[in-house]
């Protein structure tokens, strides 16, 4: 079996400040891992993914996430939140080859100004 | 880019309608797939499928069905909506090629309410 926890419901922030949302995985299998971001009344949209190359992976808007195997972890971060960044977050694991994908329960992330 | 459109952002029903979600893909992808999506509980899969006229179960098939007779056309089906069915459903497509690896993309949801 295998699974995604998000280790925060909801994260609040200033703005300029940095960014942690936390992501812990479980898998029998090497994974592929994502992170998506949610903004109000829309669909989710791809922030970035690991696929087994490089373990620092950057993606849109400033984002990165660093792929760590001893600690399970697949953690999102921002050097510094801007309020558009505002919206809920999700990450997501494919780990056993298949066609889906398993979701954490999401992060909400508040920047304050 | 990938357009995954979902037919209706806002939809109002009433209990025991049949009720029927469209989404439409524009990339040939092979996979589709239904969510539904709750305060607290993420998003849990319906539905997919991986080719014309093929569907697999998901993680909470009860209460719906779902037809694929074209390849970019993926319908979910409420055959007789209940009040425990009032949610957000969002639509998604991938490849089948190097599926494992690659996203999926999804839609903006429709919000459907049933009364």
């Amino acid at each position: 079996a295998q699974s995604v926890t998000q280790l925060d419901s909801h994260v609040s922030v200033s703005e300029g400040t940095p960014v942690l949302l936390r992501c812990n995985y479980s898998s029998s299998y090497s994974p592929s891992l994502f992170w998506y971001v949610q903004h109000p009344n829309k669909g989710l949209q791809l922030l970035l993914k690991y696929t087994s190359a490089a373990t620092l992976v950057k993606g849109i808007n400033g984002f990165e996430a660093e792929f760590k195997k001893s600690e399970t972890s697949f953690h999102l971060t921002k050097p510094s939140a801007h309020m558009s960044d505002a919206a809920e977050y999700f990450c997501a694991l494919n780990g056993a080859g298949s066609y889906q994908l398993t979701f954490g329960k999401g992060t909400k992330l508040s920047v304050i100004p | 880019d990938v357009k995954v459109t979902q037919s209706s952002r806002y939809l109002v029903k009433r209990t025991g309608e049949k009720v029927f979600l469209e989404c439409v893909q524009d990339m040939d992808h092979e996979n589709m797939f239904w969510y539904r999506q709750d305060p607290g509980l993420g998003l849990r899969l319906i539905y997919f499928s991986y080719d014309v006229k093929m569907k697999e179960k998901g993680d909470i098939p009860e209460g719906y069905s779902v037809s694929r007779e074209k390849k970019e056309r993926f319908s979910l089906i409420l055959e007789s909506a209940s009040t425990n069915q009032t949610s957000m459903y969002l639509c998604a497509s991938s490849p089948m090629f190097g599926s494992r690896y690659q996203p999926q993309h999804f839609g903006d949801g429709t919000r459907l309410s049933i009364l």
